[in-house]
């Protein structure tokens, strides 16, 4: 079965630079969630959106930004990169609507490096 | 917000005994409650969920326990295998956010 995917698995930006992940969700998948797992933590969520719309927010950064495109996809934004930024971020999908929702299947995630 | 807390953080085991891993949430609204078991330089992956509704959920060597009225919720695997060393999330969901335990690293000896 078709899983979340996610590009890319590596990532070196340097300190100051821009870098744009993204993330293709399971077919059908209408609601996506970006995390932030540091080393030796569990993943930390900053944001989730259900069909193309934000629809919570957490501990996210204001040089970062997000959005779901039409097909679904979703591609997380992180500008004014700092040393602080490296860490593994996941991408996770659900579908939407009734118990289902809450049944989040994760990516193999991206591993950033700021240098 | 949901705190949700994990114990033990490091768990070692023999091959074939059981292994037990225990959480506690802050928020009585969460209703759905996944375990997720990570390996290295993998995603989190779900082995078992159960939701408020039910006390208690098996699926072969793994189960999962929930007593809402102390906020506790438990992974058992038994009959524990080298492939089930890994690193085990449980979480705790409101609405949409998952809230996840600080994780427990398991290791099973051969």
């Amino acid at each position: 079965a078709a899983g979340v995917i996610q590009s890319p698995r590596h990532l070196i930006k340097e300190k100051r630079e821009t870098a744009t992940l993204k993330c293709y969700p399971i077919p059908r998948h209408d609601t996506v969630y970006w995390y932030q797992q540091g080393p030796g933590q569990d993943p930390q969520f900053l944001i989730s959106f259900y069909e193309k719309m934000q629809s919570d927010k957490g501990s996210i950064p204001d040089r970062f930004s997000a959005q779901q495109f039409s097909d679904y996809h979703s591609e997380l934004n992180m500008s004014s990169l700092e040393l602080g930024d490296s860490a593994l971020y996941f991408c996770a999908s659900s579908l939407g609507g009734g118990q289902s929702k809450n049944i989040q299947y994760f990516g193999a995630g991206t591993r950033l490096s700021v240098l | 917000g949901e705190n949700v807390e994990q114990h033990p953080s490091t768990l070692s085991v023999q091959e074939g005994d059981s292994a037990v891993i225990k959480c506690t949430y802050s928020d009585s609204a969460s209703n759905y409650f996944p375990w997720y078991k990570q390996e290295l330089g993998k995603g989190p992956q779900l082995i078992i969920d159960i939701r408020s509704n039910v006390g208690e959920k098996k699926d072969q060597r793994i189960a999962v326990t929930l007593n809402k009225t102390a906020k506790h919720f438990s992974l058992h695997i038994t009959e524990t295998q080298p492939e089930d060393s890994a690193v085990y999330f449980c979480a705790a969901i409101n609405d949409y956010k998952l809230s996840f335990g600080a994780g427990t690293t398991v290791t099973v000896r051969a």
